[in-house]
């Protein structure tokens, strides 16, 4: 099955600070990624639709210049939370959309705990 | 995407087979099913998915009613490594860009697998 990789798995930050997570399709490429947010005991909430080459689509209620998005590669995405609070503690996962039968797969996702 | 409905919870003994119901009467003719599901601090994993004809991989197998408003996911020799959430969802294939690919989760069925 396609392979999709996140980095950091995991990543403490002070609040105030910045943090950039990247999603990368390893074994094919993907015109469009979402990035996602889970809570405990919550199930996953989708926070943006991210296009190559152009600008992601945010849902109603996340604040696109508080959660950056740039897809600036068929296999590249990368979710920078700006200016992180303790409110922004959560589990990032992004998946990427297969072109061929346009089935999504998902990364392994991000733990973020800001202090 | 149309809704589904899914119990919140069952168990299966190991080795014997887990059958996961989805309910989704308002389907659209268009409208694939999608199984997904999240082991604990994962990112999802795709199952499987289907029209209307039953479907088999080297995961599960899918059946889908005649009248496509119900599935069931059958996983034919649970393990304990099956203990997850299982989320089953409804949507258009889209393979090309675009909102319209999106998935939206529910609380999805949380199967336990006893030794």
């Amino acid at each position: 099955g396609a392979v999709v990789s996140q980095h950091p798995s995991w990543v403490i930050c002070k609040s105030g600070t910045s943090v950039k997570i990247e999603c990368r399709s390893l074994d094919f490429q993907a015109t469009t990624m979402f990035w996602y947010r889970q809570f405990p005991k919550q199930s996953l909430m989708l926070m943006a639709t991210s296009n190559e080459g152009s600008k992601a689509t945010y849902e109603q209620g996340v604040e696109k210049d508080k959660f950056l998005i740039n897809h600036a590669s068929l296999t590249l995405s990368t979710l920078t939370v700006t200016s992180a609070h303790p409110e922004d503690s959560s589990f990032y996962i992004c998946s990427a959309l297969t072109s061929g039968s346009g089935t999504q797969y998902f990364g392994p996702g991000t733990r973020l705990t800001v202090l | 995407d149309a809704k589904t409905t899914q119990p919140p919870s069952m168990d299966c003994a190991e080795g014997r087979a887990a059958n996961l119901p989805c309910n989704h009467s308002t389907i659209s003719g268009n409208e694939y099913v999608y199984w997904y599901r999240q082991i604990h601090s994962q990112g999802p994993q795709y199952i499987i998915h289907g029209l209307k004809n039953n479907e088999t991989n080297e995961m599960a197998s899918l059946i889908i009613t005649e009248d496509r408003k119900s599935s069931t996911l059958i996983l034919p020799h649970a393990t304990l490594r099956d203990t997850a959430v299982y989320y089953c969802i409804v949507r258009v294939p889209t393979p090309l860009t675009g909102a319209n690919s999106k998935l939206t989760f529910g609380k999805g069925i949380t199967l336990s697998v006893r030794p």
